[in-house]
C-alpha cells in the first residue's frame, strides 16, 4: 500500500529565507504527484502537478522536483513571505489506483515577518 | 467559473440523523470524488465517480452513499450519522482519469454529537 510521508511536520522561518519541503513515497509506480496548499479552515489549492515522466515543475517562486526511482519530491519556495504561511500537502496518484490520491500528513509552514 | 462548490460549510448532526453534503462543479469534469480529512490520518478517499451514472468505493466508504445523475453534481449521503464521521469533507474533480490536475472544493466541516 502506498504511504506518503512529509518532513518536517512543522517549520518556522524568518521572511526572505529559501526553504525546502520534503515528500517521500513508498511505491515508485506513480502516475503523477501534486502539491497543494491549505490555509486554516479552507480547501486545498493546487500548486504544482508533476507527471511521472517529468523531473520538475516551476510556478513563480515555487519549484517542485520529482525523483521517482528514489520515491522523493521536494517543494522549493524562494524568498519566503508571510503570505506563504499555510500547510503544504503532497499527494501521489499510483498507477494502479485509478484517480485516487494518497496524501502525506502535510508540513505546516509559518513565515515570520 | 465557480470551480468546485460545496454546501453547507458547517453542519452539526445528532447521532442517527441523516443528511446530504452537496458538491457541484461547473468545469464539465467527468471525474468527481469525496475525501475526508482527519487529524493524524490525512485525507482519505470515500467514493468516486468516473462519469454520470457510474460510482465506486474508495478507501473508507462505510456509512456513506453516493449517486451521480448529472455531470455537475455529486452528493454524499450520510445514512445514519455516527460520531466517527465527525470530519472535514472535501469534494474534488478532474477532467477525467489520467494525468490531470485535481481541483478541490472549500470543504464541509461536520460534527456529529
Amino acid at each position: 500500500k502506498q504511504e506518503v510521508t512529509q518532513i518536517p511536520a512543522a517549520l518556522s522561518v524568518p521572511e526572505g529565507e529559501n526553504l525546502v519541503l520534503n515528500c517521500s513515497f513508498t511505491d515508485s509506480a506513480i502516475y503523477n504527484l501534486q502539491w497543494f496548499r491549505q490555509d486554516p479552515g479552507k480547501g486545498l489549492t493546487s500548486l504544482l502537478l508533476i507527471q511521472s515522466s517529468q523531473r520538475e515543475q516551476t510556478s513563480g517562486r515555487l519549484n517542485a522536483s520529482l525523483d521517482k526511482s528514489s520515491g522523493r519530491s521536494t517543494l522549493y519556495i524562494a524568498a519566503s513571505q508571510p503570505g506563504d504561511s499555510a500547510t503544504y500537502l503532497c499527494a501521489v496518484r499510483a498507477n494502479n489506483a485509478g484517480n485516487m490520491l494518497t496524501f502525506g500528513g502535510g508540513t505546516r509552514l509559518m513565515v515570520k515577518p | 467559473n465557480a470551480g468546485v462548490t460545496q454546501t453547507p460549510k458547517f453542519q452539526v448532526l445528532k447521532t442517527g440523523q441523516s443528511m446530504t453534503l452537496q458538491c457541484a462543479q461547473d468545469m464539465n469534469h467527468e471525474y468527481m470524488s469525496w475525501y475526508r480529512q482527519d487529524p493524524g490520518m490525512g485525507l482519505r478517499l470515500i467514493h468516486y465517480s468516473v462519469g454520470a451514472g457510474i460510482t465506486d468505493q474508495g478507501e473508507v466508504p462505510n456509512g456513506y452513499n453516493v449517486s451521480r445523475s448529472t455531470t455537475e453534481d455529486f452528493p454524499l449521503r450520510l445514512l445514519s450519522a455516527a460520531p466517527s464521521q465527525t470530519s472535514v469533507y472535501f469534494c474534488a474533480s478532474s477532467p477525467g482519469q489520467g494525468g490531470y490536475e485535481q481541483y478541490f472544493g472549500p470543504g464541509t466541516r461536520l460534527t456529529v454529537t
